[in-house]
């Protein structure tokens, strides 16, 4: 089945250390996405990246760093300068071209202790 | 700034009604606008896209219509059930077609 797999689903830190959250998809998908939900703030997008070897800032990446070596892989690492890390982390991915429709996987829950 | 606003507040209907959603941005002049359904403690799940020159567009109980001078985008479920129980999210593309913005979504409650 084709799809993008995440984990951990729960995740918990203290506070301090550096965390490293997995996401790989099987879509064959050039570009990917990294979003954070916080209750009532909807979706807010880390990075993004369109190719493999590069990528992107979103709105909020303070804090945050990727890489992007493998075109089925982008990781997320949520760095101790992170004011506020706790948080639900959403991954995506969509195909080049204009419609970018995002295919999610099943996010990682990070409680920083 | 750019802005997109959903009601923040939950709506609550009666099964078998129609359920009116909307989303409004302003400082935007997006090509495309989509919409997703996401449960919670889940992935949001695309549902619709509908392009600037099309007014409206189906999919079995969902409409989209897509006004680019009131700059705002309604979604309707008919015929509701339980099931549609969710919260509903509009997204619009950004950056030169690279990214796409989020709502803060409206959750929906279908009441049996």
């Amino acid at each position: 089945d084709g799809g993008i797999t995440q984990s951990p689903k729960y995740l918990f830190r203290k506070e301090g250390q550096n965390v490293t959250l997995s996401c790989e998809q099987n879509l064959n998908h050039d570009a990917m996405y990294w979003y954070r939900q916080d209750p009532g703030q909807g979706l807010r997008l880390i990075y993004y990246s369109q190719i493999v070897n590069d990528f992107q800032k979103g709105d909020i990446a303070e804090g945050y760093s990727v890489s992007r070596e493998k075109k089925e892989s982008f990781p997320l690492t949520v760095t101790s300068a992170q004011k506020n890390p706790t948080a639900f982390y959403l991954c995506a991915s969509s195909m080049q071209g204009t419609e970018r429709i995002q295919f999610f996987g099943p996010g990682t829950r990070l409680t920083v202790l | 700034s750019q802005k997109i606003e959903q009601n923040s507040e939950a709506l609550n209907i009666q099964e078998g009604k129609t359920a009116t959603l909307t989303c409004n941005y302003t400082n935007y002049s997006p090509a495309y606008l989509q919409w997703y359904r996401q449960d919670p403690g889940r992935g949001p799940v695309f549902l619709l896209l509908i392009r600037e020159n099309e007014k409206e567009k189906r999919k079995e109980r969902l409409k989209v219509t897509f006004d680019t001078t009131l700059k705002q985008s309604l979604f309707h479920i008919t015929a509701s059930q339980p099931a549609d129980s969710a919260t509903y999210l509009c997204a619009l593309l950004s950056g030169g077609y690279q990214k796409v913005t989020f709502g803060t979504g409206t959750k929906l409650k279908v009441i049996p």
